[in-house]
């Protein structure tokens, strides 16, 4: 089992539509977690850090933690085809590793 | 503010070569981490410095090596490439060493090609 795993993708919405991205953690003890964007050739970029269970907001991007599911997930609410990139799921681990995920390539078309 | 740097952007070596790569962390950040990203992937830990120290370290053989200096700025090194070596090789800074309410700070990376 993959310590951070994600879907693949490619997962494609249409322009103005919520994509759902999803995450989930093999250590029960991490603290912290983390998605970063990566456009092609480019290095992964932060969008949102998420500590404790529940949502957090922040423009048009949601992050969603459960850590009793071992679950993460974020939401992107009025999808732009400047979305379109690779999402990445990093996660903290109790050894203070950051883990990421393979990445889900999102696709948003006009 | 600068952000995190790293040189050079693009390097092509032989097999069974020796490869530096470099990166300077971002303004007020003190530790650095080195990950490698093949085609597709997810980035893969290499190793971490703090204090000029390797504090962590992934799943990568003894051929991987580094060095942080005392103004923070970091080198990997690469001994005996092999064709899978073939990777962006990304340098991130943070600000402490469990970087818990740090997040990690990318630099643009270093695309390395090994023929």
């Amino acid at each position: 089992q993959k310590e951070v795993e994600q879907n693949s993708g490619p997962l494609s919405v249409p322009e103005g539509a919520i994509a759902s991205l999803n995450c989930t953690y093999s250590d029960r003890g991490s603290q912290s977690f983390f998605w970063y964007r990566q456009y092609s050739g480019k290095s992964p970029e932060l969008i949102m850090s998420i500590y404790s269970n529940g949502d957090k907001e922040d423009g048009r991007f949601t992050a969603q933690l459960n850590k009793a599911s071992q679950y993460v997930s974020l939401l992107i609410r009025d999808s732009q085809p400047s979305d379109s990139a690779t999402y990445l799921c990093a996660v903290l681990n109790q050894g203070g590793k950051l883990i990421f995920g393979q990445g889900t390539e999102l696709s948003v078309k006009p | 503010d600068a952000g995190v740097t790293q040189s050079p952007t693009h390097l092509i070596k032989t097999r069974g070569q020796q490869v530096t790569l470099r990166c300077s962390p971002k303004s007020g950040h003190d530790t650095v981490s080195w990950y490698q990203q093949a085609l597709g992937q997810g980035p893969q830990f290499i190793f971490q410095y703090y204090e000029e120290e390797e504090r962590q370290r992934g799943n990568f053989p003894d051929r991987f090596s580094g060095h942080q200096f005392p103004n923070y700025s970091s080198e990997l090194n690469v001994n005996a490439l092999l064709l899978g070596d073939s990777a962006l090789y990304l340098c991130a800074s943070s600000l402490g060493l469990r970087g818990v309410n740090s997040p990690l700070h990318f630099g643009n990376g270093t695309r390395l090609t090994v023929t």
